[in-house]
């Protein structure tokens, strides 16, 4: 059973730092892209960051790149998401996801809560 | 502001067809694209329901539709059932900007 487990999210200040780690296990990590989306509270969901396989490849969304950095750990089985300069506005539930092709995300986390509140 | 535009809400009764459109651009969905739809419930994460433009995803009843054509895709849903209560987003990629994006999402609501 694919399992997906975030970590690392809590209250933050405004111009603070937090990584978010993601836990995967029950397929094979290590050929898989995987997805970080962000659901803000009551809103829609917000595409952030991919990264490749070998960790080769990264995007990112305007509104994070330059603050925000993915990696993996493929013999940890572990994805991370650096997040610096944290904003009010980045307030969210954050999902790691993997990708089945062309962005489908067919495996879900169940998100860890980041508020950035002065 | 959503680079894919899908209607606030949807409604329907039970039994009937509704649909729920996502309308993208020549960047996007008009670029040849994949669209890809999901499905969420309030307090869980998003599941994915149709996958690159009309696949179904095992378990997914194929009471649930995907089409695509030119700038703008859809979501059908026929036979609505109470349990289809639930917001539903669209995704695709975007080559302008290199990403993928979601939709602005859209409630279904059962009458």
């Amino acid at each position: 059973e694919v399992q997906l487990v975030e970590s690392g999210g809590g209250l933050i200040k405004p111009g603070g730092s937090l990584r978010l780690s993601c836990a995967a296990s029950g397929f094979s990590f290590s050929t898989t892209w995987m997805s970080w989306v962000r659901q803000a509270p009551g809103k829609g969901l917000e595409w952030l960051a991919n990264i490749k396989e070998d960790g080769t490849v990264k995007n990112y969304v305007a509104s994070v790149k330059g603050r925000f950095t993915i990696s993996r750990d493929n013999a940890e089985n572990s994805l991370y998401l650096q997040m610096n300069s944290l904003r009010v506005e980045d307030t969210a539930l954050y999902y790691c996801a993997t990708d089945v092709g062309r962005g489908a995300a067919d495996h879900w986390g169940q998100g860890t809560l980041v508020t950035v509140s002065s | 502001q959503s680079v894919l535009t899908q209607p606030p809400s949807v409604s329907g009764a039970p039994g009937q067809r509704v649909t729920i459109s996502c309308v993208g651009s020549n960047s996007n969905l008009g670029a040849d694209s994949s669209v890809h739809w999901y499905q969420q419930f309030p307090g869980t994460p998003p599941k994915l329901l149709i996958n690159t433009n009309n696949y179904r995803p095992s378990g997914v009843p194929d009471r649930f539709s995907g089409s695509k054509s030119g700038t703008s895709a859809s979501l059908a849903i026929t036979a609505l059932q109470a349990e289809d209560e639930a917001d539903y987003y669209c995704q695709s990629h975007d080559r302008s900007l290199n990403i993928y994006v979601f939709g602005s999402g859209t409630k279904v609501t059962v009458l």
